[in-house]
């Protein structure tokens, strides 16, 4: 079983929706991070959470410690939004190695 | 400022061969992590430099090692290539050990073999 387990795997939206992507994780952490990475390969890093919400533009991620679960939320979806998130946990007794989830694959079409 | 750069961007190799990849860390930090992704999968570790030593390592055969230079940067090395080793490797930089800040990520090296 995966330290860290997303849902959905595959989303396709329509540009304007209301977008939520979930997250689930076994063990202690650090830190949680949801990463976004576009065809190629590159991945930039969005939010870095250890607790409560974060807000960058559209896009909104919160954690809840004690439920062990995260939510990468993205409001008025874009087309330019189409990439695959991953969510990423820091173990806390690991120094700063990352279990990274398997990805959502996310379309947003015009 | 320039963050992650690896090189190269893009390799094909022979089965038996053996490989290097590289990596140049964000300027600033000084800690380097290298990860595997396969196709359609989440990156797995592979191990992770810091004062140029192996400070941790995931759950992968002897055939991977690497190196860290004294400027910080890194290589990955895979000798006696597998079909299954083709991948994105991906390089990650990041201050300080343990703990680590300001996470930056490569584009990644995808190497073939075939």
């Amino acid at each position: 079983k995966n330290e860290v387990e997303q849902s959905p795997q595959n989303l396709t939206a329509q540009e304007g929706e209301f977008i939520t992507i979930n997250c689930s994780y076994s063990v202690g952490i650090s830190a949680l991070h949801w990463l976004q990475q576009h065809p190629g390969g590159g991945i930039v890093s969005l939010f870095m959470l250890s607790s409560g919400k974060k807000k960058h533009g559209r896009l909104i991620a919160t954690i809840n410690i004690q439920e062990k679960h995260s939510s990468l939320h993205i409001t008025a979806s874009h087309p330019r939004d189409s990439a695959v998130y991953i969510c990423a946990v820091r173990r806390g007794d690991t120094g700063n190695q990352f279990y990274f989830g398997t990805g959502t694959s996310l379309t947003v079409i015009p | 400022d320039a963050g992650v750069t690896q090189s190269p961007t893009h390799l094909i190799k022979t089965r038996g061969q053996q490989v290097t990849l590289r990596c140049s860390p964000k300027s600033g930090h000084d800690t380097v992590s290298w990860y595997q992704q396969a196709l359609g999968q989440g990156p797995q570790f592979i191990f992770q430099y810091y004062e140029e030593e192996e400070r941790q390592r995931g759950n992968f055969p002897d055939r991977f090692s690497g190196h860290q230079f004294p400027n910080y940067s890194s290589e990955l090395n895979v000798n006696a290539l597998l079909l299954g080793d083709s991948a994105l490797y991906l390089c990650a930089s990041s201050l300080g050990f343990p703990g680590g800040f300001g996470y930056t990520f490569g584009s990644g090296t995808r190497l073939t073999v075939v």
